[in-house]
């Protein structure tokens, strides 16, 4: 069965630190690995990556695939207080590429 | 832009009811998604329609139904409601030729059942 698993479920810091969000992932057919933000409403599209090794960066967000360790990593650094939200990981698979199958989420806060 | 409108943000409803959540495109969008979110376990697929009256059931479709009779336009449907639909539903929606995979969300209907 296909599968993402997100660490950690849930990450309190304050202002200024620099976070990193795990995002693995067990699934067939690979296609691509997307980022999403999710705040009280709904979730908007950060990046796609579907190259190993290649960073893919806005502002202070980055982000990383790994294809060889099945995983990704999504980088904040000097966190805002806007930058708390729910953060979702999803993977797009090469047959039935318009499914996404979703990890559990990171819910990020940051305490000013 | 493209929108993604659910009707409700807010729903109650009682035990028994049917009930009704409606989801609108305007990026004549050939695929469209319901999902419910529930905490620790993040976004599971409901159905999927990747074209007017076509569907197909997603990881968790018991107790739910569907229907797309225009392209704009996907409704979720609980026949009857359980406590156990409590939930976060979002609607998403996405073109097959787009060069991301990237699906568009409405803000979602936080439904309860008492």
């Amino acid at each position: 069965e296909d599968k993402v698993v997100q660490s950690p479920l849930s990450l309190v810091v304050h202002e200024g630190d620099t976070v990193t969000l795990n995002c693995s992932y067990e699934v067939t057919n690979f296609r691509s690995l997307l980022w999403y933000k999710q705040e009280k409403k709904a979730p908007t599209f950060l990046f796609m990556l579907t190259s190993s090794g290649i960073e893919k960066k806005s502002g202070r967000l980055s982000s990383i695939l790994d294809k060889k360790e099945l995983s990704s990593i999504l980088n904040i650094t000097a966190t805002q207080t806007g930058d708390s939200a729910i953060y979702l990981c999803a993977v797009a698979r090469r047959k039935g590429a318009q499914k996404l199958v979703f990890g559990q989420g990171t819910r990020l806060t940051i305490n000013p | 832009d493209v929108k993604v409108t659910q009707s409700s943000r807010y729903l109650v409803k009682r035990t028994g009811e049917k009930v009704f959540l409606e989801c609108v495109q305007d990026m004549d969008h050939e695929n469209m998604f319901w999902y419910r979110q529930d905490p620790g376990l993040g976004l599971r697929l409901i159905y999927f329609s990747y074209d007017v009256k076509m569907k197909e059931k997603g990881d968790i479709p018991e107790g739910y139904s569907v229907s797309r009779e225009k392209k704009e336009r996907f409704s979720l449907i609980l026949e009857s409601a359980s406590t156990n639909q409590t939930s976060m539903y979002l609607c998403a929606s996405t073109s097959p030729t787009g060069v991301t995979y990237e699906q568009y969300f409405g803000p979602g209907t936080r439904l309860t059942v008492t």
